[in-house]
């Protein structure tokens, strides 16, 4: 099941960078990170995924330390949009390939 | 280009109906996975279908089953609703193979079981 540990709530200010922050101590070295968001009843969206290295797309930047036993993920200017509950999840051969889901982080953009 | 489409969107039944939901997947996928999410929690993975085959499950009873046909769409079946079934029903398709492929999620269908 869900290999990853994150807190349950998080606010952030609009416009300033929000860090979510998640633990994966015991992730193996072929299993990737990902994160994942889901705004109210909707289906989860991809953000962005990583194996070692720091990711950085449109939407966001993924920072993996560098024994790989935690992450951050950075929105770097917060809108009322981006609130949401974000899932950080590993994946890889050892889960089946499948995406285990915890219960995230309910992320709560504040005006 | 179309992404997860799921039908219908929303499901009333009573306890011990049966019911069916439905899958296309995005453009280009061949696999289908299902999930479960109760309200609150994070979404359960139930099984997955690649080749018109049930290719991996999660921890559920055999009361949920499915079908992939052979244009990658997909059916989860579930017999002998219990009142606990009541759910978001999430579809996600991807490509099979690759293990850094990310999963795109249809917008779910919501069933409550009375």
């Amino acid at each position: 099941d869900a290999k990853t540990t994150q807190p349950t709530s998080m606010d952030c200010a609009e416009g300033r960078a929000a860090n979510l922050p998640c633990n994966h101590s015991t992730i193996s070295g072929n299993e990737y990170v990902y994160w994942y968001r889901q705004i109210h009843s909707q289906g989860p969206q991809y953000i962005i995924h990583g194996l070692k290295n720091n990711e950085t797309n449109e939407m966001a930047s993924l920072i993996i330390t560098e024994d790989r036993k935690s992450s951050t993920l950075i929105l770097p200017h917060a809108t009322l949009r981006d609130t949401a509950v974000y899932y950080c999840i590993v994946r890889g051969p050892n889960t089946g390939n499948q995406f285990y889901f915890g219960t995230g982080t309910s992320l709560t953009v504040i005006p | 280009d179309a992404g997860v489409t799921q039908s219908p969107t929303h499901l009333i039944k009573t306890r011990g109906q049966q019911v069916t939901l439905r899958c296309s997947p995005k453009s280009g996928h061949d696999t289908v996975s299902w999930y479960q999410q109760a309200l609150g929690q994070g979404p359960q993975f139930i099984f997955q279908y690649y080749e018109e085959e049930e290719r991996q499950r999660g921890n559920f009873p055999d009361r949920f089953s499915g079908h992939q046909f052979p244009n990658y769409s997909s059916e989860l079946n579930v017999n002998a609703l219990l009142l606990g079934d009541s759910a978001l029903y999430l579809c996600a398709s991807s490509l099979i193979g690759l293990s850094y492929n990310e999963q795109f999620f249809g917008p779910g269908t919501r069933l409550t079981v009375l």
